[in-house]
Parts: C-alpha cells; sequence; structure tokens
C-alpha cells in the first residue's frame, strides 16, 4: 500500500517569514495529493490540492509544488500570519481521492511566532 | 454546505463493551470512510466504503468492523472495546476529490 513520509513534525517561524512542509509518497500509482489544515480542537479542512498532471498550483499565500519523479510533494505558506497556526497534513491517493480513501502523513504543528 | 455529523462527541466505555459510532452525510457523497487519529500517528484509515452495504479494509482494521446500510450512513462497530482502541475517530465522505470530515469523536476505553 502507500506510505506517506511528512517532514518536519513540528515548524516555528517567525509571523511574515515563509513556510515549507515537505511530504515524499511511496505509490507511483498515487494521482491525487491534497492538503488538509486542521486547527486546535476542529475537523481538518482541505486547504489545497494538486492532481500528478500538474507541477505546481497557487492559491493566494498557499502553493504545492509536485515532482513525481522524485515522487514528493511540498506546500509552501508565504507571509505567514497568526491563524496559520495549525496541524498541517499531507495526503495521497491513487484513485483521485475518492473511494480509495487518503493515506496520510503523521502531520506538522505549524507555530507562528510574533 | 457539506454536512458530516458524527452521533457523539465523547464516549467513555468499559473494556470487553461493543461500541457503536455513527456516521451520517447530507451530500449523496458515494464514498464514506473512518479514520483514527492520536498524536504522533496522524490520521490512519479503519476501513471505507464506496457504496451501500460495500466495505474494505484499511490500513488498521484489526478489532474493528463497519455498516452501511444506507448511502448517507457508515457505522463503525468495536465489537470488544479494548483500552488501546482509546482515540479520536474521525468519519469523512467524499465525491471523487476533496473529502470532508466530521468533528470527531473522543472514545474513551476504561
Amino acid at each position: 500500500g502507500e506510505n506517506v513520509e511528512q517532514h518536519p513534525s513540528t515548524l516555528s517561524v517567525q509571523e511574515g517569514d515563509s513556510a515549507v512542509i515537505k511530504c515524499t509518497y511511496s505509490d507511483s500509482a498515487s494521482n491525487y495529493f491534497p492538503w488538509y489544515k486542521q486547527e486546535l480542537g476542529k475537523r481538518p479542512q482541505l486547504i489545497i490540492d494538486i492532481r500528478s498532471n500538474v507541477g505546481e498550483k497557487k492559491d493566494q499565500r498557499i502553493a504545492v509544488t509536485l515532482n513525481k519523479t522524485a515522487k514528493h510533494f511540498s506546500l509552501h505558506i508565504t507571509e505567514t500570519q497568526p491563524e496559520d497556526s495549525a496541524v498541517y497534513f499531507c495526503a495521497a491517493s491513487h484513485r483521485g481521492g475518492g473511494a480509495d480513501g487518503l493515506t496520510f502523513g503523521k502531520g506538522t504543528h505549524l507555530i507562528i511566532q510574533p | 454546505d457539506v454536512k458530516v455529523t458524527q452521533s457523539s462527541r465523547y464516549l467513555v466505555k468499559r473494556t470487553g463493551e461493543k461500541v457503536f459510532l455513527e456516521c451520517v452525510q447530507d451530500m449523496d457523497h458515494e464514498n464514506m470512510f473512518w479514520y483514527r487519529q492520536d498524536p504522533g500517528l496522524g490520521l490512519r484509515l479503519i476501513y471505507f466504503s464506496y457504496d451501500v452495504k460495500m466495505k474494505e479494509k484499511g490500513d488498521i482494521p484489526e478489532g474493528y468492523s463497519v455498516s452501511r446500510e444506507k448511502k448517507e450512513r457508515f457505522s463503525l462497530i468495536l465489537e470488544s472495546a479494548s483500552t488501546n482502541q482509546t482515540s479520536m475517530y474521525l468519519c469523512a465522505s467524499s465525491a471523487n476529490t476533496e473529502a470532508f470530515f466530521g468533528q470527531g469523536t473522543r472514545l474513551t476505553v476504561v
């Protein structure tokens, strides 16, 4: 089955700086890579996703890059703000995020220092 | 707005009890999932279902079973609860991309 590794487990950055979280996956058949944000005491929510036919996707301060050859993908958050503090999970799926479920990384606790 | 609702926010059960966790979604999604979330381990897939009465094992199915008699409802069953099943349980549903999560059930087995 799929195995997703996520690093770092904890990331502390100064407000206004950039944050980068990296994930690798094992199954070359995986074709859908979402990122979820979970604020303390709340449910995980999708913030951005990318499919394997695209190398990069951007949404305001958030971007995701995918390197299929190396089987890794990354989340980039620019101009970080206090509300970015949360746990972020990467995930991979080889059926477009639907029927087979997602394999998640172990999460990164992002701390934004004022 | 998609709504995925889990029947309980907190549960305390005794070792050996049979436990039912219920999940209902209101968006007519075909796919439903049960995950457990533990510190340092992320979200791990227990079981999933892509249609009524269909179920598939995820990565950690041991000690669990599921039931999907109606499209909108997916139940997780702990046949004989054990202390190592103390965890946060998250239900999710999806059409083909984004998974929508319930608010979670924190189960404590004593």
